[in-house]
């Protein structure tokens, strides 16, 4: 069983749509969770970055923890073209400079 | 937040050559970097962890003497990977953890070909 479960979608989804994505994970000592945006060609970028169990809301993004079931999503609101792109889920034990275990991405396509 | 470039972004090399890539975290200082391999609609793989002024720690599976990573500098952690061969093309890509941010920030990649 691999340590991080994510869907590789691709998703195809109509511009203003609501995006739900979800990671699963096994190792219950996974503290930091976080999630990142990757375009073709590109490196990471860090959207949010959570601790706790909960939600987190930054604009259109809601990132969402529950530790109990070791199941975080991330929502996009009314999505965007431009928000096309590779999400992927990241976790950590502890602190920031332990290694980031990664999911293995969803591919998101918004249709104009 | 915090910037991480590196260089090149895009090498074409010979089989049989040396190749050095460079991550450098622009406007913060780097005590750990981390080196990962990406291959096409494949998540990141961790390849070594970088700790400035020592030895990189390398995972599992990945050849210490193929892939040679300095961390010469506070700001400058480099990977050589030796004798490439064609099945060592992939995007490379660094982190840098910022201490004082107690975040990791990704560079942009680099995108090894191997002919």
């Amino acid at each position: 069983q691999k340590e991080v479960e994510q869907d590789p979608g691709p998703l195809s989804v109509p511009e203003g749509a609501i995006v739900s994505l979800n990671c699963t994970y096994s190792n219950s000592a996974f503290q930091y969770f976080m999630w990142y945006r990757q375009y073709s060609r590109k490196g990471p970028e860090l959207l949010m970055y959570t601790y706790s169990s909960g939600n987190k809301e930054d604009g259109r993004f809601t990132a969402q923890v529950d530790k109990s079931s070791k199941y975080i999503s991330l929502f996009i609101r009314d999505s965007q073209p431009s928000d096309s792109a590779t999400y992927l889920c990241a976790m950590i034990l502890s602190g920031g400079y332990q290694k980031v275990t990664f999911g293995t991405g969803t591919k998101l396509q918004v249709i104009p | 937040g915090a910037v991480v470039s590196q260089h090149p972004s895009w090498v074409i090399c010979k089989s049989g050559t040396s190749v050095k890539i460079e991550c450098r975290s622009l406007d913060f200082q780097a005590t750990t970097m981390f080196w990962y391999r990406q291959f096409p609609k494949k998540s990141l793989m961790l390849m070594a962890t970088s700790n400035e002024g020592s030895k990189a720690t390398y995972e599992q599976g990945v050849e210490k003497d193929k892939f040679l990573i300095n961390h010469a500098s506070l700001t400058l952690s480099t990977l050589t990977v030796t004798s490439a061969h064609p099945e060592d093309s992939s995007f490379y890509i660094c982190s840098a953890y910022d201490r004082g941010q107690y975040e990791q920030y990704f560079g942009p990649g680099t995108r090894l070909t191997v002919t």
